[in-house]
């Protein structure tokens, strides 16, 4: 199994700034991924976070948008950029090994006013 | 691509009913697994099915995999408030999962 700590939890942000999540796995994984979640909706994957290479994304997300860095096979980075309202949601990092279960983060509880 | 449906979007029930949600995906899987997330909290694994017709059983949770492999159930037997909850599945293609859009369990005590 691996546990994944999510960073911050939540944050309240003014439009136009910008918001960096980290996630941070406690063994090394294949693959991760960063997921949108309205609350009480479903999971939208925003992108999947290559080590070493450019994050693959999602229709309709970009990475002027949210770029995503990943270092290593432990840790990954999303940033929400120029934020607005519309980007308040629940952001989620998830981890896999090959083709066993998904592992998540804490959340981040993202409010931009 | 691949899209998995999910149905009831919403499920009310009263302590000690059964409940039952649906997965359907668009194409076949090498295999699909079932999440739970609880209110405030983020998804946790349940389990995994892998073989045409495989059925499986968590205590009160039945989990069964459709033969063609493109769909999937969850069935709890006389639920209680412990459950309630959104029941994701996720249907997993070449190396991501597509995740239903989850049906969400509420237990009237």
């Amino acid at each position: 199994s691996a546990v994944i700590s999510q960073k911050p939890s939540r944050d309240i942000c003014q439009r136009g700034t910008s918001l960096t999540i980290q996630c941070q796995v406690d063994s090394q994984v294949t693959m991760m991924f960063w997921y949108r979640q309205q609350p009480g909706q479903s999971l939208t994957l925003i992108a999947t976070a290559n080590q070493g290479s450019e994050a693959t994304y999602e229709s309709g997300f970009v990475i002027d948008k949210f770029p995503i860095s990943r270092p290593n096979l432990t840790f990954s980075t999303l940033t929400v950029s120029n934020m607005s309202p519309e980007d308040s949601s629940i952001y989620l990092c998830s981890a896999r090994t090959g083709g066993t279960e998904a592992f998540f983060g804490q959340g981040t509880r993202l409010t931009v006013v | 691509g691949q899209q998995v449906m999910q149905i009831p979007q919403y499920q009310h029930v009263q302590e000690g009913e059964d409940f039952t949600t649906y997965c359907n995906s668009s194409t076949t899987l090498s295999n699909i697994q079932w999440y739970k997330q609880r209110p405030g909290g983020h998804p946790v694994f349940l389990i995994q099915l892998v073989k045409s017709g495989e059925v499986k059983k968590q205590k009160r949770l039945t989990f069964q995999f459709g033969e063609a492999k493109k769909n999937s159930s969850l069935h709890i037997t006389a639920t209680q408030t412990t459950d309630v909850g959104t029941y994701f599945c996720g249907g997993a293609g070449s190396y991501q999962l597509t995740f239903g859009k989850g049906t969400k369990l509420s237990v009237i005590p």
